[in-house]
């Protein structure tokens, strides 16, 4: 069993449509769960960010853990053709190592 | 502050040969990540900084690869003796210690061994 687990998709929805994207993940270590977008032939950037259990928002984007059954989401309200990118989830330990430990990504396609 | 930056953003090379790519990180972060990335998959952890010292390598980085950060600002990997299987994305990072030690990623150098 992989330490992240991501549908890759592709997933495609009309826009303004509410869109989940989710994750799970075996290790019980993981502390700070990050949500990463990619653009094609980009590198990723940070799009937010969860440390433990709970609910976060950032304008049109909530992130969701729980840690209770391993279970990463995001949720992106009213969808624009320019949120159409990958989303890797990527949590991590923290401690003493911050390295990532990214999913497979889903491809999103917001269609106008 | 103009982001993390790689370079080459290409490179295809025959099989047998050594390649070396860059990373100039942000100014003034202390951690510096190199990570995998094939088409389909996430970024793969391959190794990381902190300033000069080399404080990680995954399983991923075989003898053949070798990662250096010699002054505690950019970084080179080198890949020695290139396979087809190296061919993938190579994406480096960079962050402050804190208490969430935030990654930016730079553009990436793709590969292509033939």
């Amino acid at each position: 069993q992989k330490e992240v687990e991501q549908d890759p998709g592709p997933l495609s929805v009309p826009e303004g449509a509410i869109v989940s994207l989710n994750c799970t993940y075996s290790n019980s270590a993981f502390q700070y769960f990050m949500w990463y977008r990619q653009y094609s032939r980009k590198g990723p950037e940070l799009l937010m960010y969860t440390y433990s259990s709970g609910n976060k928002e950032d304008g049109r984007f909530t992130a969701q853990v729980d840690k209770s059954s391993k279970y990463i989401s995001l949720f992106i309200r009213d969808s624009q053709p320019s949120d159409s990118a990958t989303y890797l989830c990527a949590p991590s330990s923290g401690g003493s190592n911050y390295k990532l430990t990214f999913g497979k990504g889903t491809l999103l396609t917001v269609n106008p | 502050d103009t982001g993390v930056s790689q370079d080459p953003r290409h490179k295809i090379t025959k099989r047998g040969q050594n390649v070396t790519f860059r990373c100039d990180p942000i100014s003034e972060h202390n951690r510096l990540y190199w990570y995998r990335q094939t088409l389909g998959q996430g970024p793969e952890f391959l190794t990381y900084f902190q300033n000069e010292a080399q404080l990680e390598k995954s399983r991923l980085l075989s003898d053949r690869f070798s990662a250096e950060r010699p002054k505690g600002s950019f970084s080179t990997l080198e890949i020695q003796r290139t396979e087809q299987g190296d061919s993938a994305m190579y994406l480096c990072a960079s962050s402050l210690i804190l208490a969430l030690d935030t990654q930016y990623f730079g553009p990436g150098t793709r590969l292509t061994v033939l």
